[in-house]
């Protein structure tokens, strides 16, 4: 079983949809968590960050689950710019490697 | 503020070919980490840095790879020879401790280094 896993892309979806992507991982004793954003063939930037009381950011809503050990993203009202790879990763233990999910890929059409 | 700074952005070479890629991160920024993403697939971590020293390299292919961060400021990534499958892009990342919850580290990357092998 993979550390981090990721619903499998793509998600095609029209502009203004709601659209949610979950994410689950093995370790219990996980830290920290986040979504990370990555547009074509550039690099991962940091979304937002995921705390344990679920928090939002504008059209974007994370949420974490720690007895089932999952973490979800929720976009309200999807934009043509939302376009992209979301990446899960959650640290393991504390200060110490971010593991990487395989990524969900968005696509918002007009 | 200038971001992680990563050279070549493209690299094509034949197999069996040295190839070498030079990171510098954020100003400050004590961990530095290597990450390798194949098409398709999340970053994987090749090694982390905590100033100059390497804290974790288990997954670095220590038979072909090798990488240093001599002053604990910028770094470089050694792969020789290279083999077709290590196509893929080379991307570094540095963070500075306690800018996420829980103290985790945020990670900055940068553009990162395609690697094409022949």
């Amino acid at each position: 079983r993979k550390e981090v896993e990721q619903d499998p892309g793509p998600f095609n979806v029209p502009e203004g949809a709601t659209v949610a992507f979950n994410c689950t991982y093995s370790n219990s004793a996980s830290q920290s968590f986040f979504w990370y954003r990555q547009d074509c063939r550039k690099e991962p930037k940091l979304l937002m960050s995921v705390y344990s009381s679920g928090n939002e950011d504008g059209r974007f809503t994370a949420q974490l689950n720690r007895a089932s050990q999952y973490i979800s993203l929720l976009i309200r009202d999807s934009k043509l710019s939302d376009s992209a790879t979301y990446l899960c990763v959650v640290n393991p233990i504390q200060g110490g490697k971010l593991i990487f999910g395989q990524g969900t890929e968005l696509s918002v059409k007009p | 503020e200038a971001g992680v700074v990563q050279s070549p952005r493209y690299k094509i070479i034949e197999k069996k070919q040295p190839v070498a890629f030079w990171c510098n991160p954020i100003s400050g920024h004590n961990t530095l980490y290597w990450y390798l993403q194949n098409l398709g697939q999340g970053p994987e971590l090749l090694i982390r840095y905590e100033n100059e020293e390497a804290v974790d390299d288990s997954q670095l292919p220590k038979d072909r790879f090798s990488a240093e961060r001599l002053k604990g400021v910028d770094s470089t990534l050694k792969i020789q020879p290279a083999e077709l499958g290590d196509s893929a892009v080379y991307l570094c990342a540095s963070s500075s401790r306690g800018q996420g919850s829980s103290g985790a580290n945020v990670l900055t990357f940068g553009a990162g280094s395609r690697l094409t092998v022949l």
